[in-house]
């Protein structure tokens, strides 16, 4: 099944201590995306990857980093978490970028992070 | 940079109603357009796009045009269902990788 699953689907810490939520597709997708939901505030894109070994900021992207050394896997890095930084993050892949029709997004079914 | 205005909501409408919900758009260079849906519990799935101007995305009974020269893509359906029920959100996805999502509005649709 054409998929993006991401881990921990929910996850609870405290304030500086560095985690990962991995993300990762099965469909051979050239794009990938780290999202933040918040109450009001939509979407907010963190970081993108055009392609392996190419990420970009997104609008959001203090206190995150990321890595594509793999097609397919795409984690989010928190160094040092703050309470700020709970939120429901999404990750997403498309096929292709540019202005087609291959630019569609499939997202990840979300991880609920909660820093104390 | 670029942005995207959607409708405020909650919105509440009996079954069978017709909906709208509006959304236009900034954006530096010639952006892609979509409906997503988020239902429950769940991620976003697409609901609808729209490449260039003058075209229609449809599905599931609902459309939208891509409208230039008023940067609008409103969400229309004739006659709403409990099921329709949801989370829509607005966005736009330019070639440069960045993409850009409305805050979403609540639809909730009554028997």
């Amino acid at each position: 099944e054409a998929q993006v699953t991401q881990n921990p689907r929910y996850l609870i810490t405290v304030t500086g201590k560095k985690l990962t939520v991995t993300c990762s597709q099965n469909m051979n997708h050239e794009y990938m995306s780290w999202y933040r939901q918040d109450p009001g505030l939509g979407l907010r894109q963190i970081y993108y990857s055009m392609n392996v070994e190419v990420t970009d900021k997104g609008d959001v992207p203090e206190g995150y980093k990321v890595s594509r050394k793999e097609k397919r896997n795409f984690p989010l890095i928190l160094e040092s978490p703050s309470p700020n930084q709970t939120s429901l993050y999404f990750c997403a892949s498309s096929l292709g970028s540019g202005r087609s029709s291959y630019n569609e997004q499939f997202f990840g079914p979300g991880t609920r992070l909660t820093v104390l | 940079g670029n942005s995207v205005t959607q409708m405020e909501g909650p919105v509440t409408l009996s079954e069978e109603a017709f909906l709208t919900i509006n959304c236009t758009y900034t954006a530096t260079g010639y952006p892609s357009l979509f409906w997503y849906v988020q239902y429950p519990g769940e991620g976003l799935q697409l609901l609808l796009k729209a490449t260039k101007a003058d075209d229609k995305g449809s599905n599931k009974g609902f459309e939208a045009t891509y409208r230039k020269e008023t940067t609008s893509f409103h969400l229309e359906k004739g006659s709403v269902q409990v099921s329709d029920s949801a989370v829509y959100f607005c966005a736009l996805y330019t070639n440069a990788g960045k993409s850009t999502f409305g805050d979403g509005t609540t639809l909730t649709v009554k028997p």
